[in-house]
This record gives C-alpha cells, sequence and structure tokens, in this order.
C-alpha cells in the first residue's frame, strides 16, 4: 500500500533564502510524481509533475527531482519570496490511478 | 479549453440534509476522480469513474455516499443525511484516460454542515 510522507511538516526560512521540500514514498511502481500548491481555503496549483521515466523537472524557480530507487522526491526553492508561503504537496500517482497525497509543508517565507 | 470546473464552491448543509457536488471535467476527459480533504488530513482517492461506470469506488464511505457520471452532464457526488464530520473540502479531477494520463483538478467545494 502506498504511502507519501513529508518532512518537515512546517517550515520557516527568512526571503532570499533557497530551500528543499522532501518527499517520500514507499511504493516505486508509479508514474508519476507531482508537486502542488496549496493556498489556505483554495484549491490545488499543480507546479511540476515528473514522470516514472524521467529524473527531474524545471519551472522557473523550482526544481523537483525524483529517486524511484530510493522513493524519493525533493522540490527546491530558489531565492524564495514571501509569495512561496503556502502549504505544498507531494502526490505519487499508482500504477492503479488513484493519486495518493502527503500531508503537505506548511512553508512560511519570512519578509 | 476551460478547465476541470466545480460547483458550488461553497455549499452550508444542516445535519441530515443532502449535499450535491458537481464536477465538468475538462473537455474531451472521460475519467473523473473525487478526492476529500478533511480538516488538518491529506487528500485521499475517493472514486473513480468513467461515463456511466464505476471503476473504483474503493475510498468511498459504505454508507451515504454515493456518485455517478451520466452520459450526459457533470459528475455527481451525493451525500446522504450529512454529519459535522461530512464538512470537508471535495476536489474532482479529470483526465483524458487511465493507465498514467495526468489528472486535472478542479477549484474544490468546501461543504460545511451545521
Amino acid at each position: 500500500k502506498q504511502e507519501v510522507t513529508q518532512i518537515p511538516a512546517a517550515l520557516s526560512v527568512p526571503e532570499g533564502e533557497n530551500l528543499v521540500l522532501n518527499c517520500s514514498f514507499t511504493d516505486s511502481a508509479i508514474y508519476n510524481l507531482q508537486w502542488f500548491r496549496q493556498d489556505p481555503g483554495k484549491g490545488l496549483t499543480s507546479l511540476l509533475l515528473i514522470q516514472s521515466s524521467q529524473r527531474e523537472q524545471t519551472s522557473g524557480r523550482l526544481n523537483a527531482s525524483l529517486d524511484k530507487s530510493s522513493g524519493r522526491s525533493t522540490l527546491y526553492i530558489a531565492a524564495s519570496q514571501p509569495g512561496d508561503s503556502a502549504t505544498y504537496l507531494c502526490a505519487a500517482q499508482n500504477r492503479d490511478d488513484k493519486i495518493i497525497f502527503g500531508k503537505g509543508t506548511r512553508l512560511h517565507i519570512l519578509p | 479549453n476551460a478547465g476541470v470546473m466545480q460547483n458550488p464552491r461553497h455549499l452550508v448543509r444542516r445535519r441530515g440534509q443532502e449535499a450535491r457536488l458537481r464536477c465538468s471535467p475538462m473537455k474531451g476527459h472521460s475519467h473523473v476522480y473525487w478526492y476529500r480533504q478533511l480538516p488538518e488530513e491529506g487528500l485521499k482517492f475517493m472514486v473513480y469513474l468513467q461515463k456511466e461506470n464505476i471503476i473504483d469506488e474503493s475510498g468511498m464511505p459504505k454508507e451515504r455516499f454515493s456518485a455517478e457520471f451520466p452520459k450526459e452532464g457533470p459528475s455527481i457526488l451525493r451525500i446522504q443525511q450529512v454529519v459535522r464530520g461530512d464538512s470537508a473540502a471535495y476536489f474532482c479531477a479529470s483526465s483524458l484516460g487511465s493507465v498514467g494520463y495526468e489528472q486535472y483538478f478542479g477549484p474544490g467545494t468546501r461543504l460545511t454542515v451545521t
């Protein structure tokens, strides 16, 4: 049974710093690994999707990596800004097409 | 190409009433998934439907919850006799197909049971 874990649950960093959010999953038989952003009381914004055959994806200041063999993914945010404050969700799409979500990391960028 | 649409965005029901949540998939998508996000919990899979068929309902509570995706019209998630524990955000996603196709999420419906 797939389990997705995100560490830390919450993180506060000063503006301008680079940071890494971690995600681990127990079953490496996935189609893809996706990172979402969720603002309080809002919906999901897809940030990056990494197919199982890929190692990483980049969009602007964001870079996500995938290591299936170790069951890990990281989301790297460069030069953090206060507008990056949100909850970041990691999600693995299983072979049965269900998406299993982690509980998220609540990120707070200090101005 | 409009994204996944859900309505209403916010729904308030009293205990014992029925809640109907609607999801219109992206144009051309025939696969719909429902997920629930309870307060302070992660999103969890509820049900997977194709047109007129329930493919996987392993995440649905056994009682009071049902889902459909008719040939015409939106997918409906129906909750009968709502209780306070049903208060949550309900997200719908759609995809072009199964077997690894990306799922696109709607904005969610926030259900509050008073």
